[in-house]
């Protein structure tokens, strides 16, 4: 159990779908992060969310939409993707200082496996 | 740019071999190290992590060393064991910013 739950683990959807994946944390954290993982390339941080603010986006296409509405809960939404949109997403959560100082280590969750057909 | 780089390729060993992991880093400041685990169908999960220099991080049979003379943390197990079989990942952080620099991962197969 690693404090942090993904829904759903598995998503199949078409290229004209809307859909999001769910996730939440458990432990208490102040700082989420969705990434998302392709075979045979790099894990891609996509975007931050610090005390429910969104503080980083690494130019992530405008199909992909994050939520965040509280610090435990912490949205994808997804529409019109693209097959190369096919990958591991993971969510992941840590406590960041209040003062920019030292973060713990980040929690990830199982992760959605999406496949865009 | 803080980056981390892990050795090319995939590692096959046998059962209660030894195994080595190199991991080296860039980095403007002086950042905390960690490794991470991900086994197959899970996300991943800390294995062991280094805040300063000198520092040895432990878990499960692994280790790795925070060197700051070489820039580097390389991962080691003396016998690894069939569920060790997993993809690992080296990681960096910088104090005072939340953002983990990942390595490619190494996938590590080990065969009874």
């Amino acid at each position: 159990e690693t404090g942090v739950t993904q829904t759903p683990r598995h998503l199949v959807m078409g290229m004209t779908n809307k859909k999001s994946l769910k996730c939440e944390q458990h432990l208490g954290h102040n700082a989420m992060y969705w990434y998302k993982q392709s075979a045979k390339k790099p894990l891609e941080l996509m975007f931050v969310y610090n005390f429910k603010e969104q503080t980083e986006n690494n130019s992530v296409p405008s199909r992909f939409s994050p939520e965040c509405p509280n610090s435990s809960h912490l949205f994808l939404h997804l529409h019109t993707l693209q097959p190369e949109d096919s990958a591991l997403y993971l969510c992941a959560s840590s406590q960041v200082g209040t003062s920019g100082g030292a973060s713990t280590e980040q929690f990830f969750g199982p992760g959605t496996r999406l496949t865009v057909l | 740019g803080d980056s981390v780089t892990q050795m090319e390729g995939p590692v096959t060993l046998s059962e209660e071999a030894f195994l080595t992991i190199n991991c080296t880093y860039t980095a403007t400041g002086y950042p905390s190290l960690f490794w991470y685990v991900q086994y197959p169908g899970e996300g991943l999960q800390l294995l062991l992590k280094a805040t300063k220099a000198d520092d040895k991080g432990s878990n499960k049979g692994f280790e790795a060393t925070y060197r700051k003379e070489t820039t580097s943390f390389h991962l080691e197990k003396g016998s690894v064991q069939v569920s060790d079989s997993a993809v690992y990942f080296c990681a960096l952080t910088l104090y005072g910013n939340n953002r983990l620099a990942f390595g490619k991962g190494n996938q590590v197969v080990v065969i009874p």
